[in-house]
């Protein structure tokens, strides 16, 4: 089945500055890659997605980036705001099949 | 809408007893999904249920752990007996389709077993 490798687990950022997350996948057939955001004692969130027939996506300061052939998608997020500490999970999944999750990556915004 | 409910949002039990968390997802979304939470595992992925019916239950732990779906409307996961180690958010999510749309995740059920 499906594996999600996510890096790193923890990343503190200065405020202004950027954040990088990257993950990994193992099925190739897979075809659908969400990002959640998960707030501190919050529920996880939709904050953007993409599918495999495009290369990029982008929605105000946050984008994401997929490479097929290496199997590994991104999330960038620009300058970076005290609202976006938090817990990013990057997921994946085939058509209509089950959304499998990475372990979570917590970004620390620094004042 | 009022999204995807959950309860109770908090559960404390004592080793060996039955666990009862409930779900009721969003009208008209045909897939549900149960997901259990830990800092060691995060999101794992227990059951999924597409027009209340189980299509994937491979995640789910051991046979103490059950997942029902009777109508569109309304979800039980059980756990008996539990144990300490089951202690987690239980996180259900509803979908209009698996693939092209977003989960929606309700608040949880926070469970913690003495």
């Amino acid at each position: 089945g499906e594996n999600v490798e996510q890096h790193p687990s923890t990343l503190s950022v200065q405020e202004g500055d950027s954040a990088v997350i990257k993950c990994t996948y193992s099925d190739s057939a897979s075809n659908y890659f969400p990002w959640y955001k998960q707030e501190l004692g919050k529920r996880p969130q939709l904050i953007i997605d993409i599918r495999s027939n495009v290369g990029e996506k982008k929605d105000q300061r946050i984008a994401v980036t997929l490479n097929k052939t290496a199997k590994h998608f991104s999330l960038h997020i620009t300058e970076t705001q005290p609202e976006d500490s938090a817990v990013y999970f990057c997921a994946a999944s085939r058509a209509e099949d089950k959304i499998i999750f990475g372990k979570g990556t917590r970004l620390h915004i620094l004042p | 809408d009022a999204g995807v409910i959950q309860s109770p949002r908090h559960e404390v039990t004592e080793m060996g007893q039955e666990v009862t968390l409930r779900c009721k997802p969003i009208s008209g979304h045909d897939y549900l999904f149960w997901y259990r939470q830990t800092m060691m595992r995060g999101l794992e992925l227990l059951i999924y249920f597409n027009n209340n019916v189980p299509i994937d239950d491979s995640g789910m732990p051991e046979d103490r752990f059950s997942a029902k779906m009777p109508n569109a409307s309304f979800s039980t996961l059980k756990i008996q007996p539990s144990e300490p180690r089951d202690s987690a958010v239980y996180f259900c999510a509803s979908s209009q389709t698996a693939r092209s749309s977003p989960l929606h995740f309700g608040n949880g059920t926070r469970l913690t077993v003495t």
